[in-house]
């Protein structure tokens, strides 16, 4: 199995921000690598596939960068509807999930 | 635009069998490339894969699940389904279905339905 862990579990920020999540696959996967936010109640979403791949509709402040094992998801200034939860998930070998990442309003 | 909407018991009991139904509307089960899925969340929030189903009939599970999954699609109906059996507390999640563009990532999910294991 593929682990990917998550950093930090929890993040407070102020609307206008930038802010970066991190992900760590337990081996390489190349580029298969995928972002999703959920907001409160809600199914996850997708915001970014092979790593770097804006979704249709995804705001531009979105973006992501990496390969192999390490990951960075970046948003450039925090919007009110951006606080939410982030996940990644690896495609390379079946799927796995990391933990989640929460974005709080500070 | 497409969407799926999940259907079944919000209570089970343990030993019991879990079964959950798919539907997908404004858009055809059998669009190629699309490979229909089941995740589930646990309420400490964590995300768990649990398999798919190609409309050919084609299937592949999460090995930690294998001997208690089946995913069957109904093409008429346009509706794909999961049956989860020997249940625990520990399968107490919110159940999703999705789609699996080409089998890489996730791309449209289900509102979700929340199973609880309990007697």
């Amino acid at each position: 199995d593929i682990q990917m862990t998550q950093s930090p579990s929890s993040l407070s920020a102020s609307v206008g921000d930038r802010v970066t999540i991190s992900c760590r696959a337990s081996r390489s996967i190349s580029s298969w690598l995928a972002w999703y936010q959920q907001r409160p109640g809600t199914a996850p979403q997708l915001l970014i596939y092979k790593a770097s791949t804006l979704n249709s509709g995804v705001p531009s402040r979105f973006r992501g960068s990496g390969f192999g094992t390490e990951f960075t998801l970046t948003i450039s200034s925090l919007q009110p509807d951006d606080f939410a939860t982030y996940y990644c998930q690896q495609y390379q070998s079946s799927y796995t999930f990391g933990q989640g990442t929460k974005l709080e309003l500070k | 635009q497409v969407q799926l909407q999940e259907s079944g018991p919000g209570l089970v009991k343990p030993s019991q069998t879990l079964s959950l139904t798919c539907s997908v509307s404004f858009g055809s089960i059998n669009t190629g490339g699309y490979y229909w899925s089941w995740i589930r969340q646990f309420p400490g929030k964590g995300l768990e894969w649990i398999g798919y189903i190609h409309h050919s009939g084609s299937a592949d599970y999460n090995p930690s699940l294998r001997s208690r999954v089946t995913i069957s699609v109904d093409t008429s109906k346009n509706q794909f389904s999961l049956t989860l059996t020997s249940l625990t507390a520990a399968d107490t999640a919110i159940y999703y279905c999705a789609n699996c563009r080409e089998t890489n990532w996730f791309d449209l999910w289900g509102q979700g339905t929340l199973v609880t294991v309990s007697s």
